[in-house]
């Protein structure tokens, strides 16, 4: 079953727009997760937040996660081109349950 | 570190024939791993969990008998899509989390069946 409902489900910005996806779960978690796939691709992780953090930042990207709305954020500052790809948020109830996705964002950076 | 590796990338198979795909972990044990699928623009759904050594553990909805899972290593684990069927043509992907060494969950690079 899926856990998460990402937010927009597509989303088109001009280059060096940022870019906002929103997602949102339903039960506890110890972790939630943040991945990117490229068409036809295998999964790239992008960052790992977990339960007791509310922000995480690594290089043009910032997570955010609000436990108590149960939703995460991830912003991507300064788009590019190369950042056209679909983004998942995934959780995990524990540090070896397998990852519940979301029905991910497609997002276009138009050059 | 790190690293899962999935073969075959691609296959195409004919109707009423079996494929194996592989997952390897290549620098870390993986007592378990997890067998997604993937539908076109669609997200990834759990299929299954890998246990070495016991049998794996499906989602409800996916039938044993047809995805038949071997886990007989640290190391590898196997998903055999038995009697294909075009219904069965989609992106499998695998994934382990070497959770010693404190990583995120690691994927393979996926497996695209077109089955004719």
């Amino acid at each position: 079953s899926q856990q998460g409902e990402e937010d927009p489900q597509a989303l088109s910005i001009q280059e060096g727009e940022n870019a906002t996806m929103n997602c949102s779960y339903k039960t506890s978690i110890n972790n939630l997760q943040w991945y990117r796939q490229n068409s036809g691709r295998g999964l790239v992780h992008l960052i790992l937040i977990r339960s007791n953090e509310r922000e995480k930042h690594s290089g043009r990207l910032r997570v955010t996660l609000d436990t108590s709305k149960k939703s995460s954020s991830l912003l991507i500052t300064a788009s590019r081109a190369a950042d056209t790809a679909s983004y998942f948020c995934a959780t995990a109830l524990s540090g070896n349950t397998p990852l519940v996705f979301g029905k991910g964002t497609r997002l276009s950076v138009i050059a | 570190g790190a690293v899962v590796s999935q073969h075959p990338s691609w296959v195409i198979c004919k109707s009423g024939t079996s494929v194996k795909i592989e997952c390897r972990s290549l620098d870390f044990q993986a007592t378990t791993m997890f067998w997604y699928r993937q539908f076109p623009k669609q997200s990834l759904m759990l299929m299954a969990t890998s246990n070495e050594g016991s049998k794996a553990t499906y989602e409800q909805g996916v039938e044993k008998d047809k995805f038949l899972i071997n886990h007989a290593s640290l190391t590898l684990s196997t998903l055999t899509v038995t009697s294909a069927h075009p219904e069965d043509s989609s992106f499998y992907i695998c994934s382990a989390s070497p959770m010693d060494r404190g990583y995120g969950y690691t994927f393979g690079s996926g497996t695209r069946l077109t089955v004719v």
